[in-house]
């Protein structure tokens, strides 16, 4: 079963900032935390991966909060190639990663 | 660039037939897994194996075997294929740096089964 709680779906406007917000209550000290991108008839893509605190690279942030129990994948000025299935999850070094469905992202022009 | 190859993007069997899916990964990755990703169901874990003619189960792995003779290939067999498991497969490398890891996918194989 899947480690995380996100929503299933949203919406949002090209140009605009969308926050998409991960529950993880029962993460582990060794756990990362891990988004990945999917579009349609596509394999996942690695977005970005954290452990505390705040994470950025020429895509994405992730937000993580002290206690860790959730953290927040930050896409800023999105666009129309946005639109796609974005999961969080939750990792250790050697072990499979546990998909959950996903949040299945809509950007509008 | 890490490459994962399917062996096919498209396949086409009919019930009963032992079928072949092959994965191949270009970077010396020691972790393999396969998945497979239906509508309302996201993906699931089959099969993955850390290191060659190791092998563990996954959530779903009914119906299913698998095979690591090199460490660069891992193929899912499907004993005989039934209409349940059409589907989209997707194989997956990833190699461990410390606590962090990714994982490459490759870019799927839809199988139906007739």
């Amino acid at each position: 079963l899947a480690k995380t709680t996100q929503p299933i779906s949203m919406d949002s406007y090209e140009g605009q900032e969308v926050n998409i917000t991960c529950s993880h209550n029962n993460i582990a000290t060794n756990d990362y935390i891990t988004w990945y991108q999917q579009f349609p008839s596509q394999g996942p893509r690695f977005i970005i991966q954290g452990y505390k605190t705040k994470v950025t690279n020429e895509v994405a942030s992730l937000f993580i909060p002290a206690d860790r129990k959730s953290s927040t994948l930050s896409l800023p000025r999105v666009s129309l190639s946005d639109t796609a299935v974005y999961y969080c999850l939750l990792n250790q070094a050697g072990t499979a990663l546990i998909f959950g469905k996903g949040t299945t992202l809509s950007v509008s022009s | 660039d890490v490459k994962v190859t399917q062996s096919s993007r498209y396949l086409v069997k009919r019930t009963g037939e032992k079928v072949f899916l092959e994965c191949v990964q270009d970077m010396d990755h020691e972790n393999m897994f396969w998945y497979r990703q239906d509508p309302g169901l996201g993906l699931r874990l089959i099969y993955f194996s850390y290191d060659v003619k190791m092998k563990e189960k996954g959530d779903i792995p009914e119906g299913y075997s698998v095979s690591r003779e090199k460490k660069e290939r891992f193929s899912l067999i499907l004993e005989s294929a039934s209409t349940n498991q059409t589907s989209m497969y997707l194989c997956a490398s990833s190699k461990i740096r410390d606590r962090e890891y990714e994982q490459y996918f490759g870019p799927g194989t839809r199988l139906t089964v007739t």
